[in-house]
Order: structure tokens, then C-alpha cells, then sequence
């Protein structure tokens, strides 16, 4: 059974870097084909693709944030980490990490997310 | 990064059934079968309802059911309950840097 959970503080100020961390079970993330994902969820809005990070280390990033996203693995550890850089107040949100499977484009999983908060 | 346009909210009876709509360009659901459905409800993780346009995970009722058609996915749920009240948003994958991209969302209210 996959498992996801989501770590890192509750609460950051602007201009400082958020680092997340997604602890995962059930899975390897050095199976062929796998991916661990990053989406975020504003309070009240839609939910946002930000990155994603393939088996074989291959990274994607969205587009609009990629300067400020940096995606890595632990694969003995079970982890993604996520880092966003010069965070401002309208990057508050639920963060959530999710698995991608080997078999097809999508997110079969998620972790519960953490909310993060921009404030000084 | 454009978001997948979907009504705001769509409102049904109990054993009605409801069609959510989510349109692309020819980029992403329009290019693909790759289109991925998600229900949501308030303070809890989205749950994947349907992948690949119409294809069901295990567990998830015969009740919800996707299709496609040029650049327009559709969810319908049948014979709607009390339970289907939730926010839900489409997926697709998208041929450019951007990789993947979700709806704008749809809320179900179950009259």
C-alpha cells in the first residue's frame, strides 16, 4: 500500500526558502518508470502542478516557477525534497506530494498535504 | 501556464446524473489520452477517479465514468448521492515544458 506524508514548516517568512520534504512508503522511487510530484493548493483555489521527478533522476519543472523550484531524491531514504526560493505571501498554500506510476501519466496517490504559510 | 477551463459549479438531485466538462487545446487534451480526474473534498487530499480518459482505479464506484472528445473531457457521475458533494478537477498532460496541467475546478452541490 502507497503512503506519502509531507514535512517542513508551518510557517515562513517572504524573501526566505521553503524546504519540504515528502516521505514516501510502499513504493521505490528507483523502479522503472516511477515519479514523485509536487502540487500546491492556495486556500480557496485550484490545485497547481509545480514539479516532478522521474526514477531515473530526470526533472520537470512548471514553467512559471521553475527559477525558484529545485527537486531532488534520497531513494535510500524514501524522500523528495522540495525547495522554493523567495517565498512571498502569495505562495501560501497546501503543499501536497503525490505518486506518479509506472504505468501511465497521472497521480494515483497523495500524501494528507501541510499547509505553509507566508508571513512576516 | 493556462489552466484546463472547467464550470464553476454544477448542481444535481440525488439519482440524477451530472456531466463536468474540462476543456484543452490540442496540446494537451486534445493530444492525448492522458486525462486524469480528481475528487476532493474540503480539508482532504484529492482522490484520483479516473485516469487515462475513462479508465477507473480500483475501488472507485462504476458510477463515475470519463470520456473524451477533441479537446473537451468529460466526468459524468450517475445516480448522484450525498457523498459526490466535492470539489473536482481535471489532469492532463501537456506537450511543452509545463508538463501537466489541472482544471479550475468544479463544485458539485447535491440538491
Amino acid at each position: 500500500q502507497i503512503s506519502l506524508k509531507e514535512s517542513g514548516p508551518t510557517l515562513v517568512k517572504p524573501t526566505q526558502t521553503l524546504t519540504l520534504t515528502c516521505t514516501f512508503s510502499g513504493f521505490s522511487l528507483s523502479t522503472n518508470g516511477v515519479g514523485v510530484g509536487w502540487i500546491r493548493q492556495p486556500p480557496g483555489k485550484a490545485l497547481e502542478w509545480l514539479a516532478l521527478i522521474y526514477w531515473d533522476d530526470d526533472k520537470r519543472y512548471s514553467p512559471s516557477l521553475k527559477n525558484r523550484l529545485t527537486i531532488t531524491k534520497d531513494t535510500s531514504k524514501n524522500q523528495v525534497v522540495l525547495t522554493m526560493t523567495n517565498m512571498d505571501p502569495v505562495d501560501t498554500a497546501t503543499y501536497y506530494c503525490a505518486h506518479r506510476p509506472r504505468t501511465t501519466v497521472t497521480f494515483d496517490s497523495w500524501g494528507q498535504g501541510t499547509l505553509v504559510t507566508v508571513s512576516s | 501556464q493556462s489552466a484546463l477551463t472547467q464550470p464553476a459549479s454544477v448542481s444535481g438531485s440525488p439519482g440524477q446524473s451530472i456531466t463536468i466538462s474540462c476543456t484543452g487545446t490540442s496540446s494537451d487534451i486534445g493530444g492525448y489520452n492522458y486525462v486524469s480526474w480528481y475528487q476532493q473534498h474540503p480539508g482532504k487530499a484529492p482522490k484520483l477517479m479516473i485516469y487515462d480518459v475513462s479508465n477507473r482505479p480500483s475501488g472507485v464506484s462504476n458510477r463515475f465514468s470519463g470520456s473524451k472528445s477533441g479537446n473537451t473531457a468529460s466526468l459524468t457521475i450517475s445516480g448522484l448521492q450525498a457523498e459526490d458533494e466535492a470539489d473536482y478537477y481535471c489532469n492532463s498532460y501537456r506537450s511543452s515544458s509545463t508538463l501537466s496541467v489541472f482544471g479550475t475546478g468544479t463544485k458539485v452541490t447535491v440538491l
